[in-house]
């Protein structure tokens, strides 16, 4: 079964420019999340959809981050303009979307951006 | 609210030693999820284990295992006869049901030939 697919892995951006992700979930997970990790730092929740709806996007910074998931499987995260301190790894992660917290979430890759 | 510790920053050990990686956590529910991944070099975080609060059974899986006492809010991890192929950060993570999924700030294991 193929895991969590995120592209691309590596992006460097100069400041005020903007970039965007993408990420494919696992095939028949119905909850996508996205989060940035910061060096040296646990990964933080940036938004949480359930199929193509938000559940949870109360740590975005909305006024220059945006995500989407229209037809509830792949996702896109954009950031415009971009700040020195979006320097992180932005991950992506999928599950079945099971009720309750025992849902184990499952990880791509990552996309590591340098804004310079 | 919750939170998870683990205090231990960095660890570095010689091929063929017990490691065992600390997680304290914090929450008032009585219902609530553990987990540890393990993100190597690479980046993907690789989810190890899960365990709720109603089960306080300790886990073995190979050179791998899990003790979670709920007396002491810990959930510690051990590898029994490390190999360099265990050098990574490995992080422990808290989720009460229906939340956000919250993280230590990860140990960085070395283990070294």
């Amino acid at each position: 079964e193929a895991g969590v697919a995120q592209s691309p892995r590596y992006k460097i951006i100069e400041k005020r420019q903007s970039v965007a992700f993408w990420c494919n979930p696992i095939s028949g997970h119905a909850t996508l999340y996205w989060y940035q990790q910061i060096l040296g730092q646990g990964p933080k929740l940036l938004i949480q959809f359930q199929n193509n709806g938000v559940v949870d996007d109360s740590q975005l910074p909305k006024d220059r981050f945006s995500a989407e998931r229209l037809k509830g499987v792949d996702s896109t995260l954009k950031i415009q303009p971009a700040k020195l301190e979006d320097s992180a790894v932005y991950l992506c992660a999928s599950s079945l979307g099971a009720s309750g917290g025992g849902d184990t979430q499952y990880f791509g890759p990552g996309t590591r951006l340098t804004v310079l | 609210a919750q939170k998870v510790t683990q205090a231990q920053t960095e660890i570095s050990v010689v091929e063929k030693e017990d490691v065992t990686l600390d997680c304290v956590y914090e929450t008032r529910d009585t219902t609530y999820y553990l987990f540890w991944y393990k993100q190597p070099p690479s980046g993907e975080l690789v989810f190890l284990i899960r365990r709720n609060s109603f089960d306080e059974q300790n886990e073995i899986s190979g050179r791998y295992s899990w003790n979670f006492q709920k007396s002491t809010s810990s959930f510690n991890f051990t590898i029994t006869a490390s190999q360099v192929v265990d050098s990574a950060v490995y992080f422990c993570a808290l989720r009460k049901t229906s939340e956000k999924l919250v993280f230590g700030k990860g140990t960085k294991l070395t283990v070294n030939p």
